[in-house]
């Protein structure tokens, strides 16, 4: 089956750098792939996400990109600010509209 | 709009009490409704998915059970609860032919 694989598991950068999660998935398959954030506490939020027709989405400050023949995507945030602070998660859907997903990835950002 | 409910958003109960995990949906129609467990620190593992009343799938053998007795409520249940049930629960819903799923606040269960 799927398999969703996340890096790194913490990232730490100074506010106002930019910051890059990588994921990779194995089922040629998937043609869906969300990045959600998640506050402490709180339930994910869908922030971005990308389907495999598209090689790159913006928005704002945020962007991701897919390249189908190696399977990996990447979130990417510019211009970092405290607020971006929390945990991401990517994942990606092979089969029945369910979404498998990534470890997650601890962000920090360092005033 | 449309929103999502967990009930209750904590809950501490001793090991081999049973448990009921409440999730509803508003302003939509035919939902599919999952049950995600987070453990601390760690990914989202999916428990449960129901496409209609009635219909449960199960990801993980374990001794959580989930119900849907009504098109937008999503419950679940244990017997008797251990010590490993401890997580964060987190429910989820989307569209039928959509790939997007929108999560509740979620229910802190501790087990004691």
């Amino acid at each position: 089956g799927e398999n969703v694989e996340q890096h790194p598991s913490t990232l730490s950068v100074q506010e106002g750098d930019s910051a890059v999660i990588k994921c990779t998935y194995s089922d040629s398959a998937s043609n869906y792939f969300p990045w959600y954030k998640q506050e402490l506490g709180k339930g994910p939020q869908l922030i971005i996400d990308i389907r495999s027709n598209v090689g790159e989405k913006k928005d704002q400050r945020i962007a991701v990109t897919l390249n189908k023949t190696a399977k990996h995507f990447s979130l990417h945030i510019t211009e970092t600010q405290p607020e971006d602070s929390a945990v991401y998660f990517c994942a990606a859907t092979p089969r029945n509209y369910q979404l498998i997903w990534g470890a997650g990835t601890k962000l920090i950002i360092k005033p | 709009s449309q929103t999502i409910h967990q009930w209750p958003a904590t809950l501490v109960q001793p090991v081999g009490s049973p448990l009921s995990l409440e999730c509803t949906v508003e302003g939509t129609s035919n939902p599919n409704l999952y049950w995600y467990r987070q453990a601390a620190g760690r990914g989202l593992q999916l428990l449960f998915y129901s496409v209609g009343i009635g219909q449960i799938s199960s990801e993980v053998p374990q001794n959580l059970s989930a119900s849907r007795p009504q098109d937008r409520q999503f419950i679940l249940s244990s017997k008797k609860l251990l010590l490993s049930d401890s997580g964060f629960y987190l429910c989820a819903w989307n569209e039928g032919l959509s790939y997007e799923q929108y999560f509740g606040p979620g229910t802190r269960l501790t087990v004691t």
